[in-house]
């Protein structure tokens, strides 16, 4: 069964830092693997959607990389700002897309 | 602006009433999820559906929820009768399912329910 874990739990950074969240799943037998944005009482924005014969992808001043053999993902995000404040959750697509695997999510907050 | 859509975005009721929640996926997807979110449990998938027909439900609740896609834009998620461990934010997603087997799923603002 697969299992999705990140770390940090929660982060809380100064604005302008550079940060990375990682994500790690137990199967690396995977479609592909999606990172999310969840503001409080909202839904989910899509961030980025890497397949999985990709190592990485790149929107504005977030960077996500693949380790599909290593079960590894990371999210970087650049110069982050107070706007970037939320909770990130990634998820693993496996089963011929029937399914979407959350992890437990990151709780980042960036401090003006 | 395509986006998925979900009704009503708050639903308060009594234990042992129905409830039906809708969502209308984004034209031209050809599935939908429906996951709950709690503190405790994080995001389940309660049902998954694939051009209209169920594929998976083995998250559900059988003998309370039922989930079912009447047309292409319309999904529903009923629970009879409610009890108040049901009480969650309920979340319906659309994708594309490629040939290769990746899906970008987009999420609707969900429901939040609660059971008293």
């Amino acid at each position: 069964k697969q299992e999705v874990t990140q770390i940090p739990a929660a982060l809380s950074v100064p604005e302008g830092e550079n940060l990375v969240l990682n994500c790690s799943f137990t199967d690396s037998a995977i479609y592909n693997l999606q990172w999310f944005r969840q503001d409080p009482g909202k839904g989910l924005t899509s961030l980025l959607l890497i397949q999985s014969s990709q190592r990485e992808q790149t929107s504005g001043r977030l960077n996500a990389s693949l380790d599909k053999s290593s079960g590894r993902s990371t999210l970087y995000i650049a110069a982050s700002q107070p706007g970037d404040s939320a909770t990130y959750l990634c998820a693993v697509n496996d089963n011929y897309g029937q399914n979407f695997v959350f992890g437990p999510g990151t709780r980042l907050s960036v401090l003006p | 602006d395509a986006r998925v859509t979900q009704t009503p975005r708050h639903k308060v009721t009594e234990m042992g009433q129905e409830v039906t929640m809708r969502c209308q996926p984004i034209l031209g997807h050809n599935t939908v999820f429906w996951y709950r979110q709690t503190m405790m449990q994080g995001l389940e998938l309660l049902a998954y559906f694939r051009n209209r027909a169920p594929l998976d439900d083995s998250g559900m609740p059988k003998d309370r929820f039922s989930a079912e896609m009447p047309d292409a834009t319309l999904a529903t998620l009923k629970i009879q009768p409610s009890e108040p461990r049901d009480s969650a934010v309920y979340f319906c997603a659309s994708g594309r399912v490629s040939g290769a087997g990746n899906t970008e799923a987009f999420f609707g603002q969900g429901t939040r329910l609660t059971v008293v």
